[in-house]
């Protein structure tokens, strides 16, 4: 069964920092990786979606990186903006086209 | 990109009542949907995978008698919440993937907030 941790659960930086989501998983047999953003009360807005043979994705200021053999994913999002203060989450896509996530990470972008 | 919709977004019902909601795919069609509830600070957890056409194929430890999933087409799924208690109250949240196209991205709904008093 695939278990997701993402690492940190919360971060708090002050604006124009750069920010870095790790996302770890355990099967690493997978179709590929979305991630997403997910603001308080709402649905999930698909960032970016990066395929298993893939090693990287770039979508403006976000860029993702996979590592399938290790089961990692990381999200960079540069110059952060108060805007970005949402929850990210990763989900890779795996057997019966399923996604699991992780716990999430909690952004906090100060002014 | 492609649009799921949920119907309706909020609902508060009694104690003991039933509860439909609605998945929409509106540009593209779907052959499977997917339910996940979503607990205060907490993260999505499948529920089920909705196939078209056919039964509904339920995660561990969810009852299926009392969240009954119907898809009914290639772009419409519905989930209902039987004799509702309160410990089912949650956001709803269903996704969708473009039929055929497992490399493609999976699309969301913006989710149903239920209330159950």
């Amino acid at each position: 069964k695939q278990e997701v941790t993402q690492i940190p659960a919360a971060l708090s930086v002050p604006e124009g920092e750069n920010l870095v989501l790790n996302c770890s998983f355990t099967d690493s047999a997978i179709y590929n990786l979305q991630w997403f953003r997910q603001d308080p009360g709402k649905g999930l807005t698909s960032l970016l979606l990066i395929q298993s043979s893939q090693r990287e994705q770039t979508s403006g200021r976000l860029n993702a990186s996979l590592d399938k053999s290790s089961g990692r994913s990381t999200l960079y999002i540069a110059a952060s903006q108060p805007g970005d203060s949402a929850t990210y989450l990763c989900g890779p896509k795996a057997a019966g086209n399923k996604l699991t996530f992780g716990g999430g990470t909690r952004v906090l972008v100060k002014p | 990109g492609a649009v799921v919709s949920q119907h309706p977004s909020w609902v508060i019902c009694k104690s003991g009542t039933s509860v439909k909601i609605e998945c929409r795919s509106l540009d593209f069609q779907a052959t499977t949907m997917f339910w996940y509830r979503q607990f205060p600070k907490q993260s999505l957890m499948l529920m089920a995978t909705s196939n078209e056409g056919s039964k509904a194929t339920y995660e561990q430890g969810v009852e299926k008698d009392k969240f009954l999933i119907n898809h009914a087409s290639l772009t419409l799924s519905t989930l209902t919440v039987t004799s509702a208690h309160p410990e089912d109250s949650s956001f709803y949240i269903c996704s969708a993937d473009p039929a055929g196209e497992v490399y493609n991205e999976q699309f969301f709904g913006p989710g149903t907030r239920l209330t159950v008093l």
